[in-house]
């Protein structure tokens, strides 16, 4: 079965850093899109970025546009999202989420457990 | 960037209820909605793509209709175990967006 495992949060100062990884496994992993979507405590899901299957198209939302950058290593079924210059507002739960195809489903039918993010000093 | 406004933002319902849950697109996407239950603490899970396509394994009660940018979802029977969050997502265009989320409660 499918199974997507997150790692990599953690707390950081603004300002910093952060790479966060999903490991996948139950699937053809090079055959699918990839996205990431978050979730701040106690609020509504926020889509954040997408990659498709040979990494040729790249989306991001407009809030981490230009900070983020997701990444995808094929041979170690293995997908990343870069986080750069956070901010406090970037605090929540890190979905990564398995894309309905190749990369233009755009839907979401398979989910980690998620990886919490908290941006404080 | 499309809008989904959803609605209602929660519920409440007993048990046997019909429930419906809208959701309405700032623009024309075609049939391109989908539909997640997300309980506490777990992450999201697909019911229905392309507003009315229920996913395998997802319970008959469950069932999603459309109307030019207005997007339904209804629970016909409801059941203990659907009391959940619900947001619908268009999958028309990135930025990708989602519903604001309706909570639906015990009574």
């Amino acid at each position: 079965q499918v199974q997507l495992v997150e790692s990599g949060g953690g707390v950081v100062p603004p300002g910093r850093s952060l790479r966060l990884s999903c490991e996948a496994s139950g699937f053809t992993f090079s055959s699918y899109g990839m996205h990431w979507v978050r979730q701040a405590p106690g609020k509504g899901l926020e889509w954040v970025a997408l990659t498709w299957y040979d990494e040729s198209n790249k989306y991001y939302g407009d809030s981490v546009k230009g900070r983020f950058t997701i990444s995808r290593d094929n041979s170690k079924h293995t997908l990343y999202l870069q986080m750069n210059s956070l901010r406090v507002e970037d605090t929540a739960i890190y979905y990564c989420a398995r894309d309905a195809g190749y990369g233009g489903s755009n839907w979401f039918d398979s989910w980690g457990q998620g990886t919490l993010v908290t941006v404080s000093s | 960037d499309i809008q989904m406004t959803q609605s209602p933002s929660s519920l409440s319902a007993s048990v046997g209820d019909r429930v419906t849950i809208t959701c309405r697109a700032s623009q024309n996407i075609n049939n391109y909605l989908n539909w997640y239950q997300q309980k506490p603490e777990k992450a999201p899970k697909l019911l229905i793509s392309a507003a009315s396509s229920l996913q395998s394994g997802v319970p008959s009660r469950f069932s999603g209709s459309e109307s030019g940018t207005d997007f339904t979802l209804t629970i016909s029977s409801l059941q203990p175990e659907d009391f959940a969050t619900y947001y619908c997502q268009q999958s028309f265009a990135t930025p990708l967006t989602f519903g604001g989320g309706t909570k639906v409660e015990i009574k």
